[in-house]
């Protein structure tokens, strides 16, 4: 059982450019979720897949936000245009039908 | 609206001393409640899962929680701290049904360990 693995582990970009993340979940998970953890805080909630469908997607995702998950097996998450706001670690989970989700290392992206 | 309410933000503990993190949640359905540990530079490891059933359930590290629905509790508990406990600690609820999976977080409580 390799886990989940995040793709790059670190991330500095400067304002306005595009970053692209990726995460592979366990290889018989059919789900996936996108989680953003600002220091001091829990994890939010961003976007979920069962398969290689999106099913829910929060309010807190803005435009610049998209995710896929195009096979059903990786996933990718871009930010178009990056603030300063979006810096944060991008935490990606798996899990089966069994509802509990295991986490990666996560993605720490710092927008100068 | 759904919550996770972690009163304590910061908490000091002797080794050897016990241990109960708080945790109540705001859920609108049948609730499935974890508690996950996270270690700096570490991803969220799971400690322990209640879906259903005995409502004191057992995890990993010596760690324990009860589920208590007439409070909207889940507090973890541990008889005896060690060095290595030392983390953050993140209460989190999710929906037993439906298509929504999504997990709600707490806010965290931070254990820092006397010697």
């Amino acid at each position: 059982d390799t886990g989940v693995s995040q793709d790059p582990r670190h991330k500095i970009t400067k304002r306005g450019q595009n970053v692209t993340f990726r995460c592979d979940p366990i290889s018989e998970h059919n789900r996936l979720y996108w989680y953003r953890q600002t220091l001091g805080q829990g994890p939010e909630f961003l976007t979920y897949f069962q398969n290689e469908a999106q099913l829910e997607k929060s309010r807190l995702l803005s435009d610049r936000f998209s995710a896929e998950r195009p096979k059903g097996s990786f996933s990718t998450l871009e930010i178009q245009r990056t603030e300063q706001g979006d810096s944060a670690m991008y935490l990606c989970a798996s899990s089966t039908y069994t509802d509990t989700q295991y986490f990666g290392p996560g993605t720490r992206l710092t927008v100068l | 609206a759904q919550s996770v309410t972690q009163p304590d933000i910061h908490i000091t503990v002797s080794e050897g001393a016990s241990l109960e993190l708080r945790c109540n949640y705001s859920y609108g359905a049948t609730p499935y409640l974890f508690w996950y540990v996270q270690s700096p530079g570490q991803g969220l490891q799971l400690l322990l899962k209640y879906f259903s059933g005995d409502t004191l359930v057992q995890g990993i590290k010596g760690f324990e929680a009860e589920f208590k629905r007439s409070q909207s509790s889940f507090n973890l508990r541990k008889p005896s701290v060690h060095w290595s406990d030392a983390a953050e600690y993140f209460c989190a609820v999710g929906a037993a049904a439906g298509n929504n999976r999504k997990l709600i977080w707490g806010l965290g409580t931070s254990l820092a360990v006397n010697p």
